[in-house]
């Protein structure tokens, strides 16, 4: 069974700051991974994913994550936060075959 | 807007009630998956659906059922429905039968249900 993990339901960070949003995984075989953002009142929204070679992901909207199998982690970094980064952010595991599993999701606050 | 519609936006019902949600995926997308997102259950899959024929299944209740027609829309039906089935269900779809990994889901907004 797979399992996703993310530090800290609530992160505020000032305007222009660094975002760290943290998510670590379990999963048994090679994971497949992801981060969606959710905008107030709207669906899900995929950021970037990692399934296979480079462990440095680039997504939308200036964010990035690195996939490190020895810290079983993919934490989500933007260098700096903008108010409209301002929404709930979900890390999500799968293998080729399942679905995808969601962690319990992290509110980003941004501060002007 | 990810092309995914789903309907109604909101729907308030009662204990014991049936209702039904719909469903319609991207143009040229065969799959459609089903989650409900409530606030002590978190994200859930609940099914997945490629081209009418049920695909995976996950936490979904058996007071629950979905199907997904020939024009491709789908349609989850909740029954019997309970205090704890308020929440928000969400509709993604894909291209393909992969699932979760090799596919961007693309999500639909949500209908948000309120069982009073």
């Amino acid at each position: 069974a797979q399992s996703v993990t993310q530090l800290g339901s609530h992160v505020s960070v000032s305007e222009g700051a660094l975002v760290l949003l943290r998510c670590n995984y379990s999963s048994s075989v090679p994971p497949y991974l992801f981060w969606y953002v959710q905008y107030p009142n709207q669906g899900l929204q995929l950021l970037l994913k990692y399934t296979t070679g480079a462990t440095l992901v680039k997504g939308i909207n200036g964010f990035e994550a690195e996939f490190k199998k020895s810290e079983t982690s993919f934490h989500l970094t933007k260098p700096s936060a903008h108010m409209s980064d301002a929404a709930e952010y979900f890390c999500a595991v799968s293998d080729f075959r399942e679905k995808l599993t969601f962690g319990t999701g992290t509110r980003l606050t941004i501060i002007p | 807007d990810s092309g995914v519609t789903q309907t109604p936006k909101h729907l308030i019902t009662a204990t014991g009630q049936r209702v039904t949600l719909r469903c319609s995926p991207r143009s040229g997308d065969l799959s459609v998956y089903w989650y409900q997102q409530s606030l002590d259950q978190g994200l859930q899959f609940l099914i997945h659906y490629y081209n009418g024929e049920e695909r995976a299944k996950g936490n979904i209740l058996e007071r629950f059922s979905a199907q997904q027609f020939p024009d491709l829309h789908s349609e989850l039906n909740l029954s019997s429905l309970e205090l704890g089935d308020s929440a928000l269900y969400f509709c993604a779809s894909s291209v393909g039968s992969s699932g979760g990994a090799l596919e961007t889901q693309y999500f639909g907004p949500g209908t948000r249900l309120l069982v009073l």
